[in-house]
């Protein structure tokens, strides 16, 4: 199964747009990209998700490279509460889209 | 709307017992997932199941069991608990394959 590497953590300023990157080099054509976020002491929460073209949603925007070897989350502008967890998730592990193999994620911190 | 909900919220198990956790969701979805998250650790999943009475094994099986009677119901089982279960549990649904899962607030378990 294809996995993903992003950095350990990053930080951002607020009400600065916040670039968070995920290398894929493994993905196969039919592998989504998904981004899900985890604040401390919660269950995670959708981000956002994409196949080839690029994806804007009212939380954050997905930019998918041409090759999809890599995709880069982008956050407008980061608030105090977008301090969390990110993770950057192929789906289709054992044949189902559903099924989501996280792994560390990047830790983004927010400084006011 | 509930959303998902998790019973109970903490347990403290002896090594050798056994306890079932449930997951219920109220939004009609037809997937549903079990994922466990050990400390700074992403999560893996467990079980999933894409409908009701289907269930099949996920990335770390091993040592659990599911079943999925009722549509809005999904109930993880430990037979006979390890100290290596101890974790926080997460289950999550979602509609259809791809797109959003909502995750439920989790389960802390302690298996001394």
């Amino acid at each position: 199964d294809a996995k993903t590497t992003q950095p350990n953590s990053m930080e951002s300023n607020e009400e600065e747009p916040v670039h968070l990157p995920c290398n894929h080099s493994t993905i196969s054509g039919t592998d989504y990209i998904h981004w899900y976020r985890q604040l401390p002491s919660q269950g995670p929460e959708y981000v956002i998700h994409g196949l080839t073209s690029n994806v804007n949603n009212r939380m954050a925007s997905l930019a998918i490279a041409e090759d999809r070897k890599s995709s880069t989350l982008i956050l407008h502008r980061a608030t105090l509460r977008d301090a969390a967890v990110y993770y950057c998730i192929l789906s289709g592990y054992g044949g189902s889209q559903g099924n989501l193999i996280f792994g560390k994620g990047t830790k983004l911190s927010v400084k006011p | 709307n509930a959303g998902v909900t998790q019973t109970p919220k903490f347990r403290v198990l002896k090594t050798g017992q056994s306890m079932t956790l449930l997951c219920a969701q109220d939004m009609n979805h037809e997937y549903m997932y079990w994922y466990r998250q050990d400390p700074g650790m992403g999560l893996r999943l467990i079980h999933y199941s894409v409908g009701e009475g289907t269930t099949a094994k996920g990335e770390v099986p091993d040592g659990y069991n599911v079943s999925r009677l009722k549509k809005q119901n999904f109930l993880l089982g430990l037979e006979s608990a390890a100290p290596s279960q101890t974790s926080v549990y997460f289950c999550a649904s979602s509609y259809r394959d791809i797109g959003e899962q909502y995750f439920g607030p989790g389960t802390r378990l302690t298996v001394t």
